[in-house]
């Protein structure tokens, strides 16, 4: 009940696509839902996050969309671009200071 | 600020070696994470502290693996004695008021091969 499931576990995007990566979660307390970028050869970095208060949360080309009753939420890449290239992770959390990670997605964006 | 810093940024060793990886958190956060990268498992969260208090060792995979934290610049994760399957990118990463909405600095990470 922990777990965060995260599809696909690689993405191949063309220059301009959109990407769409994809977690699902069991546990209904969990109320904070970041995403995570990491490049190769570095640490994980935020990205963007949501509460589950709102259904849509948008920073420049990247929009989480939560969807409460399917307890699912899904990272949007518009415009995909090559320095989109990495590993995403999507991650959980309620009222603790652990962070439940998915296993991560690796986007390669090709021009 | 410099960010999250780990030492050392790759390690080999062979089997039944003790490894200390070390990690110093961004001046003033009072919480650092310690994790685990595999390919199969993803990033697996080993042990945290705060306030140099270890709070959470629920993820650390059995005895063999230790981790201190004697003041709020400096922490330690040992492995004694290392084993092959223990290979893997260890990160360690701090925050501000923990983890439950707040962001997590992460490291560049210590890659480990144990042969």
């Amino acid at each position: 009940q922990q777990q965060v499931k995260q599809s696909p576990q690689s993405l191949i995007v063309q220059k301009g696509g959109i990407s769409i990566i994809n977690c699902a979660y069991e546990n209904t307390a969990f109320d904070y839902f970041p995403w995570y970028q990491q490049f190769p050869g570095k640490g994980p970095a935020l990205l963007i996050a949501i509460r589950p208060d709102v259904s849509e949360k948008k920073e420049g080309r990247f929009t989480i969309s939560f969807n409460k009753s399917a307890k699912q939420f899904s990272l949007h890449i518009m415009d995909s671009q090559p320095g989109d290239s990495a590993t995403y992770f999507c991650a959980a959390s309620y009222n603790t200071d652990k962070l439940i990670f998915g296993t991560g997605t690796r986007l390669q964006v090709f021009p | 600020d410099a960010g999250v810093i780990q030492s050392p940024r790759h390690e080999v060793t062979e089997m039944g070696q003790e490894v200390t990886l070390r990690c110093k958190p961004i001046s003033g956060h009072d919480y650092l994470f310690w994790y685990r990268q595999t390919m199969m498992r993803g990033l697996e969260l080993l042990i945290y502290f705060n306030n140099n208090v270890p709070i959470d060792d629920s993820g650390m995979p059995e005895d063999r693996f230790s981790a201190k934290m004697p003041n709020a610049s400096f922490s330690t994760l040992k492995i004694q004695p290392s084993e092959p399957r223990d290979s893997a990118v260890y990160f360690c990463a701090s925050s501000l008021n923990g983890g439950h909405m707040n962001e997590q600095f992460f490291g560049p990470g210590t890659r480990l091969t144990v042969l």
